[in-house]
């Protein structure tokens, strides 16, 4: 069964880059058969795409949050990553890293999710 | 960018009842939709993909429809675990972007 686990700090200041990364366990980052993301949602709001990443290296990026966010994947670790640089307030979110297993649903949509984790921003 | 809007945003219900969350796209996205389910503090989990395939283990009692632009998620007979918000998502590309509704909350009546 495949399980995902976020990590990283849980506050960072205004301005500072966001780093997580998502160890994957039960399977490979580099299967051909899942495509790996990341979702966020604010406090008491909806849920907002970020990126997504393939194990070719193909990468792609929500285009309001393009300029700022890299996604990447260190196969050694078996764990995928996201850096959203100059945050402020509103980066504040429960971050979530998915992944999406395209044989059995669609490349396209979230099977598997990881349980979130909050960064906050602020001084 | 494509947008998604849902109706109602909130829906009161009681146990046993026919419960239907239209979701609307600002453009044709064929069948390129899924459904989602999210109780509070935990991730959401899948339940309808390509508008109207449900995913592994989700209760027959759930049931979506539709294609270009507008579709329902169906719930025939709503159990005591149905109580959770319900966001649906696009897919048309990558290339575009995907986005998601801004949720439907179905709250005991």
């Amino acid at each position: 069964q495949l399980q995902l686990q976020e990590s990283g700090p849980g506050l960072v200041k205004p301005s500072e880059t966001l780093s997580l990364t998502c160890t994957v366990s039960g399977d490979s980052v580099s299967s051909d058969t899942y495509y790996w993301g990341w979702i966020r949602q604010p406090p008491g709001k909806g849920l907002e795409w970020i990126a997504t990443i393939y194990y070719t290296g193909s990468t792609y990026y929500n285009p309001s949050l393009k300029s700022r966010v890299t996604i990447s994947e260190d196969t050694s670790k078996n764990q995928f990553s996201l850096k959203l640089s100059s945050v402020t307030a509103a980066d504040t979110a429960v971050y979530y890293c998915a992944g999406c297993h395209c044989p059995v649903t669609s490349c396209y949509t979230f099977d598997y999710w990881g349980q979130g984790t909050l960064v906050a921003v602020s001084s | 960018d494509i947008q998604m809007t849902q109706s109602p945003s909130t829906l009161s219900a009681s146990v046993g009842d026919r419960v239907t969350i239209t979701c609307r796209a600002s453009q044709s996205i064929s069948s390129w939709l899924a459904w989602y389910q999210q109780k509070p503090g935990k991730a959401p989990k899948l339940l309808i993909y390509k508008a109207s395939s449900l995913d592994s283990g989700v209760p027959l009692r759930f049931s979506g429809s539709g294609s270009g632009t507008e579709f329902t998620l169906t719930i025939s007979s709503l159990q005591p675990d149905d109580f959770a918000t319900y966001y649906c998502q696009q897919y048309k590309s990558y290339s575009e972007g995907f986005t998601f509704g801004p949720g439907t909350k179905v709250d005991i009546k």
